[in-house]
């Protein structure tokens, strides 16, 4: 299977709470997970990115949770700040090429 | 910075009309892909292409095709528009050896009337 499910669709934080991402995956052939984040009228950008040999990464405030037993690995966002208002896109690499979730709109009130 | 642009933010065609989208990336990647992007969809792979001239099939390549003459050069094409090709189109670029680290371009919203 090369779907990679994403949740939840769309996400509303205040100022400095946690945002989570849920991302979860079928194919054991995948060999990285990264996060890319999208701002309006702009193409996405990678943000983050995990090994599944690795169970935890984090840099600054966003930190990426791998669980590989459950085939589950999450983005946490601490200290939501508005500026981090935006799409978020899990994937997964394999062959050569990404496969992307359906994306997570993320809107931090002030 | 790696830049990845595209010929047009905005386009309007016709259905029937035959679309040229172009990409061009100025980092020498050997890499190069084609995605819609559509609402709660995320982003799905048209074609990608490994090397000049050659391509191969995403997941989503039918109505679609592409041309790469040169390495900096990626162009996708709609040989006759359909309404259901109204959409984001994202062109990406990578450097092989870095397999999650792909560089978008801003995309190109098409409208097919």
């Amino acid at each position: 299977q090369q779907q990679v499910k994403q949740s939840p669709q769309s996400l509303i934080v205040q100022k400095g709470g946690i945002s989570i991402i849920n991302c979860a995956y079928e194919n054991t052939a995948f060999d990285y997970f990264p996060w890319y984040q999208q701002f309006p009228g702009k193409g996405p950008a990678l943000l983050i990115a995990i090994r599944p040999d690795v169970s935890e990464k984090k840099e600054g405030r966003f930190t990426i949770s791998f669980n590989k037993s459950a085939k589950q690995f999450s983005l946490h966002i601490m200290d939501s700040q508005p500026g981090d208002s935006a799409t978020y896109f899990c994937a997964a690499s394999a062959t050569n090429k990404l496969i992307f979730g359906t994306g997570t709109l993320l809107a931090v009130q002030p | 910075d790696v830049k990845v642009t595209q010929s047009s933010r905005y386009l309007v065609k016709r259905t029937g009309e035959k679309v040229f989208l172009e990409c061009v990336q100025d980092m020498d990647h050997e890499n190069m892909f084609w995605y819609r992007q559509d609402p709660g969809l995320g982003l799905r792979l048209i074609y990608f292409s490994y090397d000049v001239k050659m391509k191969e099939k995403g997941d989503i390549p039918e109505g679609y095709s592409v041309s790469r003459e040169k390495k900096e050069r990626f162009s996708l094409i709609l040989e006759s528009a359909s309404t259901n090709q109204t959409s984001m189109y994202l062109c990406a670029s990578r450097v092989t050896g870095a397999p999650y680290e792909q560089y978008f371009g801003p995309g190109t919203r098409l409208t097919v009337t």
